[in-house]
């Protein structure tokens, strides 16, 4: 099957600080990806999709100017916590889209831990 | 709304036995379902999906699930679990836009 990476697997940062998340397909072009927020023992939960070359789409609830997501190219997408604080910590995944209607690919996840 | 209610937080089984993992939904239509594998370290894998005809569908690594209509749900099984099989199980429904909305997950144990 399709591959997506991330970058990094794990992250710790200082409050306050910004990190940068890469979501890749490695072997398909993906016009859609999406990025999810997971808590410990709960869901997934969608926080944005984007679509190469135009701004993303926030679900309700997730602030806009805190998660910055850039979708730069077919293959790249990135996920910028700004200003993070602890609550910011979390598991966040990417996946991406082939273009047919469900099938999304997964990243592996990364762990985000802000101190 | 549409949403996925997996009952079961964690579940644990021997070796060699059955398995059977509940998935109820919510939606206005004609769902379109899914399950997940997330193993550590892994993205989340496709066990299968059903989107119309036979309500039985047959998934990867022998796993199964029925859809059920009157009970709104989608139950995962497998005959036989391997301790290959312990990992975190999603269940999922599709919504507009190619999204899905995911239940909380059940953990799987698997003693041999």
């Amino acid at each position: 099957g399709a591959v997506v990476s991330q970058h990094p697997s794990r992250v710790i940062c200082k409050s306050g600080t910004s990190v940068k998340i890469e979501c890749r397909s490695l072997d398909f072009q993906a016009t859609t990806m999406f990025w999810y927020r997971q808590f410990p023992k709960q869901s997934l939960m969608l926080m944005a999709t984007s679509n190469e070359g135009s701004k993303a789409t926030y679900e309700q609830g997730v602030e806009k100017d805190k998660f910055l997501i850039n979708h730069a190219s077919l293959t790249l997408s990135t996920l910028t916590v700004t200003s993070a604080h602890p609550e910011d910590s979390s598991f966040y995944i990417c996946s991406a889209g082939s273009g047919r209607r469900y099938e999304q690919y997964f990243g592996p996840g990364t762990r985000l831990t802000v101190t | 709304a549409q949403s996925v209610t997996q009952p079961d937080i964690h579940i644990t089984v021997s070796e060699g036995a059955s398995l059977e993992l509940r998935c109820n939904y919510s939606y206005g239509a004609t769902p379109y379902l899914f399950w997940y594998v997330q193993s550590p370290g892994q993205g989340l894998q496709l066990l299968l999906k059903y989107f119309s005809g036979d309500t039985l569908v047959q998934g990867i690594k022998g796993f199964e699930a029925e859809f059920k209509r009157s009970q709104s749900s989608f139950n995962l099984r497998k005959p036989s679990v391997h301790w290959s099989d312990a990992a975190e199980y999603f269940c999922a429904v599709g919504a507009s836009g190619n999204q899905f909305y995911f239940g909380t997950g059940t953990s799987l144990t698997v003693i041999p």
